[in-house]
């Protein structure tokens, strides 16, 4: 069965530090992983990774994808409080739905 | 651009009610889909579409029903509703024809079945 497990689950810092958010996946003929963000409405995507190896930046977060490990991590440094969110992470098959395979989220809160 | 755009924002069912949820997108996106989300359980697929006229279903139907009558229009529709369908729904649009590309989310309607 397909899965995709965050960890940690919760995590909680100060503004300034740097966080590294896991990802591990399992997903059948495997295309693509997406990290979104969460803020209490519609996930905003981030990313979408689909070559090892390739680092994807945006500003402070920057993402990476481990094909051979299967595995994925999001970055985000010198944190400020806005970032406090629930972080996403979905992997896609090659399946015809169009299913994103969805991991149960990191919450992450950046205190002052 | 609204994006993709959903009502209502929250609603409140009694056992046995029906309902409509809508959702459109502007985007002129083939894909679409409905997406439910529980406390430790992430989003999970109810249905999809590929284009006017074609759906299929996802991970968890039962209960649900669609039609794509338009490319801007999805929606979503709770026959009898059930306490079990309490839930946050969100719909998505991809540009990408199986929806493999960035899905957009839309806004979310929060349900309550009593």
């Amino acid at each position: 069965e397909d899965k995709v497990v965050q960890s940690p689950l919760s995590l909680v810092v100060h503004e300034g530090d740097t966080v590294t958010l896991n990802c591990s996946y399992e997903v059948t003929n495997f295309r693509s992983l997406l990290w979104y963000k969460q803020e209490k409405k519609a996930p905003t995507f981030l990313f979408m990774l689909t070559s090892s190896g390739i680092e994807k930046k945006s500003g402070r977060l920057s993402s990476i994808l481990d094909k051979k490990e299967l595995f994925s991590i999001l970055n985000i440094t010198a944190t400020q409080t806005g970032d406090s969110a629930v972080y996403l992470c979905a992997g896609h098959g090659s399946s015809n739905t169009g299913k994103l395979i969805f991991g149960q989220g990191t919450t992450l809160q950046v205190k002052p | 651009n609204a994006g993709v755009t959903q009502t209502p924002k929250f609603q409140v069912l009694k056992t046995g009610q029906s309902m409509t949820l809508q959702c459109a997108q502007d985007m002129n996106h083939e894909y679409m889909s409905w997406y439910r989300q529980d406390p430790g359980m992430g989003l999970r697929l109810i249905h999809y579409s590929v284009g006017a006229g074609i759906t299929d279903q996802g991970e968890v139907p039962n209960g649900y029903n669609v039609s794509r009558s338009t490319t801007e229009d999805f929606p979503l529709r709770l026959l009898s509703a059930a306490p079990s369908q309490t839930s946050v729904y969100f719909c998505a649009s991809s540009y990408s024809i199986r929806g493999r590309g960035e899905q957009f989310f839309g806004p979310g309607t929060r349900l309550t079945v009593l």
